[in-house]
């Protein structure tokens, strides 16, 4: 299988800052990452696929980058509903694997 | 508008079977395949199964294969994931996903999880 590492687990920010996520593949996936983000009690909504392709409805805010095995999901200007937990997710195979996540706190 | 309902959670012992349902609506069933993840509390995102759009596939985890059996009923635009043997690990929050934003490739079908029902809620315990 494919392991998915993100970095950080956990990030500290305020209302404004620039976010960065990490997210390294263990072997290279072309472009065929999504990033996902979930609030507590909710289910994961799809925000990014295919590395950078901005889902429908989803802020200017957030955009995705990388190919291979790095990747990163930034949102320019964090926002109060921006904290959240946000995964990264490869498709490239029949072995689907998630990152094990990224929770964004307010600093 | 597109609606994923699952059902079916519950608790049961470890070693019994249990049948998880997802209704969907608002989209052609047929043109889509469909998704179970799972999540443990207080733990990440976990695939768990796949089935095409026809049917006529299916995909496991490593760690449900020879236990879980995915399907779909077109007739009820209905998918189904029947859980034999569950163990402890397997308490989670089971949530069925739309296979979406896909793209047919030399590998095979290439697709996202678009949309996702509200989960189900599944506890192994004696």
């Amino acid at each position: 299988d494919i392991q998915m590492t993100q970095s950080p687990s956990t990030l500290s920010a305020s209302v404004g800052d620039r976010v960065t996520i990490t997210c390294r593949a263990s072997q290279t996936i072309t472009n065929w990452l999504a990033w996902y983000q979930q609030k507590p009690g909710k289910a994961p909504k799809l925000l990014i696929y295919k590395a950078s392709t901005l889902e429908s409805g989803v802020p200017s805010r957030f955009s995705g980058s990388g190919s291979g095995t790095e990747f990163t999901l930034t949102i320019s200007s964090l926002q109060p509903d921006d904290f959240a937990t946000y995964y990264c997710q490869q498709y490239d195979n029949y072995s689907l694997t998630f990152g094990g996540g990224t929770k964004v706190e307010i600093k | 508008q597109v609606q994923l309902v699952e059902s079916g959670g519950g608790v049961v012992q470890p070693g019994r079977s249990l049948r998880l349902s997802c209704a969907t609506s608002g989209f052609d069933f047929s043109g889509h395949g469909m998704h179970w993840v799972r999540q443990a509390p207080g733990k990440g995102l976990e695939w768990v199964a796949l089935i095409w759009y026809d049917g006529s596939n299916k995909y496991y985890a490593d760690s449900v294969k020879g236990r879980f059996t995915i399907s779909r009923d077109k007739s009820k635009n209905t998918v189904y994931l029947q859980m034999s043997d569950l163990r402890a690990d397997d308490t989670a929050v089971y949530y069925c996903a739309r296979e979406g934003k896909w793209e047919l490739t030399v590998d095979g079908f290439k697709g996202v999880f678009d949309y996702w029902g509200q989960g189900t809620l599944v506890t192994v315990s004696s």
